[in-house]
């Protein structure tokens, strides 16, 4: 069964303090990986889509990484702004012939000014 | 304007009640799609429609029912209300059925069964 776990489950950094946010997935036929932005009380924010190992993906502070086992979301010298919680979700052709997407519990980050 | 608008915002009732989540969607999109976020943070499927018709429904108990009256609107009615069944239900749409990239959520309704 496809798996998608997100670490560490919640973040909390200084200003302008860097860090990654990992997503580590097993899936066979990856179609795509997409990384989301949800701030609180509202739904999932696309940011970036990454198809094949290698692939690299910037906006901003936000730098995306893929590689054939898992995905990290750089934030260089991030804001308060920034704060939110981070989803990625997963895309790979199912059993059923289906390409249902399955998301990871998500990176709880707090940037203090 | 709002792209994809959900309503109630929140949702508060008794086990064994019936309630609706009515979303509607302005992009103009062909495939809507119900989500539930549940206490541990994990977004789900729940049910997918193109253009008015079901195509994906994930193993989700028959008490829930959705209902497409047109391309731009997607209901959820729940019957007989558990405890279980408190979560987020997030709406969204998309131009085409399960494109990621483009995916769009409401802003979500908070459904407690107490």
């Amino acid at each position: 069964e496809d798996q998608v776990t997100q670490s560490p489950e919640a973040l909390r950094l200084q200003e302008g303090e860097s860090s990654s946010l990992n997503c580590s997935y097993t899936v066979s036929g990856l179609r795509g990986l997409f990384w989301y932005r949800q701030d609180p009380g509202k739904g999932p924010e696309f940011l970036f889509t990454l198809y094949s190992a290698g692939e690299e993906k910037e906006k901003e502070r936000l730098k995306a990484t893929l590689t054939k086992k898992e995905s990290f979301l750089h934030i260089t010298a991030p804001k308060p702004e920034d704060s939110a919680t981070y989803l990625c979700a997963v895309q790979a052709l199912s059993s059923g012939g289906s390409y249902i997407p399955t998301f990871g519990r998500g990176t709880s980050l707090i940037v203090h000014p | 304007d709002t792209a994809v608008s959900q309503t109630p915002k929140y949702l508060v009732t008794q086990m064994g009640n019936d309630k609706s989540i009515k979303c509607e969607q302005n992009l103009g999109h062909d495939t809507m799609y119900w989500y539930k976020q549940d206490s541990k943070k994990f977004l789900k499927i729940m049910f997918s429609y193109n253009n008015k018709e079901l195509i994906i429904n994930e193993t989700v108990p028959n008490r829930f029912s959705p209902k497409s009256p047109d391309k731009a609107h997607l209901n959820l009615h729940i019957n007989s209300l558990e405890l279980g069944d408190s979560a987020v239900y997030f709406c969204a749409s998309s131009v085409r059925d399960m494109d990621l990239k483009k995916l769009f959520f409401g802003s979500g309704t908070q459904l407690s069964v107490l």
